[in-house]
């Protein structure tokens, strides 16, 4: 079976204050593919990132950077001097290579207090 | 703009009425899917179509139904609504190929039922 696990439901920070949020999945899946999306305030679901099992690099985007380690099998989403516009609900998904389907984390909401 | 438009933005109905919620995927995509969002709560997957053929199915009640068209756009349509159907409903798609292809969300459409 496969799952993502977001086990922080919310967190609040004071801006500019560096922020992690966890992502554990499992899978039996040996080609599987990892995302983040950030719903704001406003609702809109926006993609941010994806990552290829195979592909264990980590990823840095401005202040967004991701870490992603198969050995503890988590893809963990750090904001670096958060802002208030970063204030959001942030969902991890899955995808495994043997059923295409999507799998949610419950996803982290995330306030920014200014 | 993630290219998927949904319409209408908005929809106030009184229970035991039938909507109907549309969306266009963005261009090239063949997959579309359809989300529920219940306040506060996550995504709850209903059903995908690829090609205009059901590829998918999630947690859809029977008093839902989809379909995909020729020209690729959907359709979910709601019946017999009760206030407990009252959320956002998302449509995303997504390119042909390969599990890595990210899904692209629309805005949403807000059900309120009365």
């Amino acid at each position: 079976a496969q799952k993502v696990t977001q086990a922080q439901t919310e967190i609040s920070v004071v801006e500019k204050e560096d922020v992690t949020l966890d992502c554990v999945y499992e899978t039996r899946d040996t080609t599987y593919y990892l995302f983040w999306y950030k719903q704001p305030p406003s609702g809109e679901l926006v993609f941010l990132i994806r990552r290829n099992s195979f592909d264990e690099q980590n990823e840095i985007s401005g202040r967004y950077s991701w870490n992603f380690q198969k050995s503890t099998s988590s893809f963990n989403f750090t904001i670096t001097a958060s802002q208030v516009v970063d204030s959001a609900v942030y969902f991890c998904a899955l995808r495994g290579d043997s059923n295409y389907q999507l799998i949610w984390g419950a996803g982290t909401k995330l306030i920014i207090k200014p | 703009d993630s290219g998927v438009t949904q319409t209408p933005k908005h929809l106030i109905t009184a229970t035991g009425q039938r909507v109907t919620l549309r969306c266009s995927p963005r261009s090239g995509d063949l997959s579309v899917y359809w989300y529920q969002q219940s306040l506060d709560q996550g995504l709850q997957f209903l059903i995908q179509y690829y090609n205009g053929e059901e590829r998918a199915k999630g947690n859809i009640l029977e008093r839902f139904s989809a379909q995909q068209f020729p020209d690729l756009h959907s359709e979910l349509n709601l019946s017999s609504l009760e206030l407990g159907d009252s959320a956002l409903y998302f449509c995303a798609s997504s390119a042909p190929g390969t599990g890595n292809s990210p899904l692209h969300f629309g805005n949403g459409t807000r059900l309120t039922v009365t």
